[in-house]
């Protein structure tokens, strides 16, 4: 079993709809990590999270530390948020801040 | 600030040969993370490097090896190449080792290996 699940693995959304992506991990860590990546593109950063809740525009990331979950919302979906959506986690401890990916949700929204 | 940078952004070689990517992490940060990601999967992680040593390593094989430099660059060098080693590399940059640090990736080396 992999220490980090996302689903859905792929998502189909109409333009405007809200999209949820889960994200459950099986170890303890120091910060959870949403990461969007684009066809044949590098990676950016979304959000890094330790506890609660953060917002950026239509983008919303939740975690509950208690049962090793975090959502990641997409509010009023469109067409250039298709990508894939990466969930990592910061192990707790340890000197280094490497990071274990999960293996992504592809999302297409269609306009 | 031109954030992390990675070269080449293509590469194609053959079966048996060596190949070296190279990173410049985000200025201000001195820890550099290479990742590599296989076609339809997650990152996995290769190694880290910090002041210069190699402070851990992932699951792969002593054919992956890499060096830092004194200015916080890096490089990944891979020998013997096998067709499995195609895939995208990654490099990531922070400010140190903690894990609160946020990390910035890189645009990634396209490794193809006929």
């Amino acid at each position: 079993k992999n220490e980090v699940e996302q689903s859905p693995q792929n998502l189909t959304a109409q333009e405007g709809e809200f999209i949820t992506i889960n994200c459950s991990y099986s170890v303890g860590i120091s910060a959870l990590h949403w990461l969007q990546q684009h066809p044949g593109g590098g990676i950016v950063s979304l959000f890094m999270l330790s506890s609660g809740k953060k917002k950026h525009g239509r983008l919303i990331a939740t975690i509950n530390i208690q049962e090793k979950h975090s959502s990641l919302h997409i509010t009023a979906s469109h067409p250039r948020d298709s990508a894939v959506y990466i969930c990592a986690v910061g192990l707790y401890g340890g000197a280094t801040n490497k990071l274990i990916f999960g293996t992504g949700t592809l999302l297409a929204v269609q306009p | 600030d031109a954030g992390v940078t990675q070269s080449p952004t293509h590469l194609i070689k053959t079966r048996g040969q060596q190949v070296t990517l190279r990173c410049s992490p985000k200025s201000g940060h001195d820890t550099v993370s290479w990742y590599q990601q296989a076609l339809g999967q997650g990152p996995q992680f290769i190694f880290q490097y910090y002041e210069e040593e190699e402070r851990q390593r992932g699951n792969f094989p002593d054919r992956f090896s890499g060096h830092q430099f004194p200015n916080y660059s890096s490089e990944l060098n891979v020998n013997a190449l096998l067709l499995g080693d195609s895939a995208l590399y990654l490099c990531a940059s922070s400010a140190g080792l903690a894990g609160y640090n946020e990390q910035f990736f890189g645009p990634g080396t396209r490794l193809t290996v006929l």
